[in-house]
């Protein structure tokens, strides 16, 4: 099962910041933070992951809790292509020895960009 | 570099017949692994291989088999189709390192009449 909870969706106005939080009580120490989304018609596509501190690419910017009980995507300007299901997901950095495509998918947050 | 590939990219079949979907991971990716996904359940880990070894296995029943070839593209099989197999079927390749990200197909959306 899914270790982690989204909100079912958000609205977002097209140039204006996104904050998708993402709860995840149960996390252990070894886990990382992952995030995909998928656009329509597409598979899910890599965004940004994390451990402890916080992350920023090209894409956008992960913020991490102090405890690390929950994360924050941050998308700076929501463009009408970043409409898509976002994912949170935790991986175990010591569960694969060599297996490590096994993510674990909840339901994820739609993300509805308005022009 | 070319990403991954799947195909075919839409394959209807009636129950009872098996279906083989393929699947080219990117140039240098040693793992593949796949996923379903149906509006129902979302999407659901299936199984991966690295090496031509299957590493993990997912919640699926005996009827869904998969392979990996030497140059490490990798088939996926499903027996006696069910209804319930209509899926969108998404392959994902990645390197070996620990939480390297994943890179996923468009994958192949298959309907069972």
């Amino acid at each position: 099962d899914a270790k982690t909870t989204q909100p079912n969706s958000m609205e977002s106005n097209e140039e204006e910041p996104v904050h998708l939080p993402c709860n995840h009580s149960t996390i252990s120490g070894t886990d990382y933070i992952h995030w995909y989304r998928q656009l329509p018609s597409q598979g899910p596509e890599y965004v940004i992951h994390g451990l402890t501190s916080n992350v920023n690419n090209r894409m956008a910017s992960l913020a991490i809790a102090e405890d690390r009980k929950s994360s924050t995507l941050i998308l700076h300007r929501a463009t009408l292509r970043d409409a898509a299901v976002y994912y949170c997901i935790l991986r175990d950095s010591e569960v694969y020895g060599g297996s490590q495509g096994n993510l674990i998918f909840g339901k994820g947050t739609k993300l509805s960009v308005k022009p | 570099k070319a990403g991954v590939t799947q195909t075919p990219r839409y394959l209807i079949k009636t129950r009872g017949q098996q279906v083989t979907l393929s699947c080219s991971p990117i140039s240098g990716h040693r793992s593949v692994s796949w996923y379903q996904q149906t509006p129902g359940q979302g999407l659901q880990f299936l199984f991966e291989y690295f090496s031509e070894t299957q590493r993990n296995k997912g919640n699926f029943p005996g009827r869904f088999s998969g392979r990996q070839f030497s140059n490490s593209r990798s088939e996926m099989n499903v027996s006696t189709l069910e209804l319930g197999d209509s899926a969108l079927y998404l392959c994902a390749s990645s390197n070996r390192d620990t939480n390297e990200k994943l890179f996923f197909g468009s994958g192949t959306q298959l309907s069972v009449l």
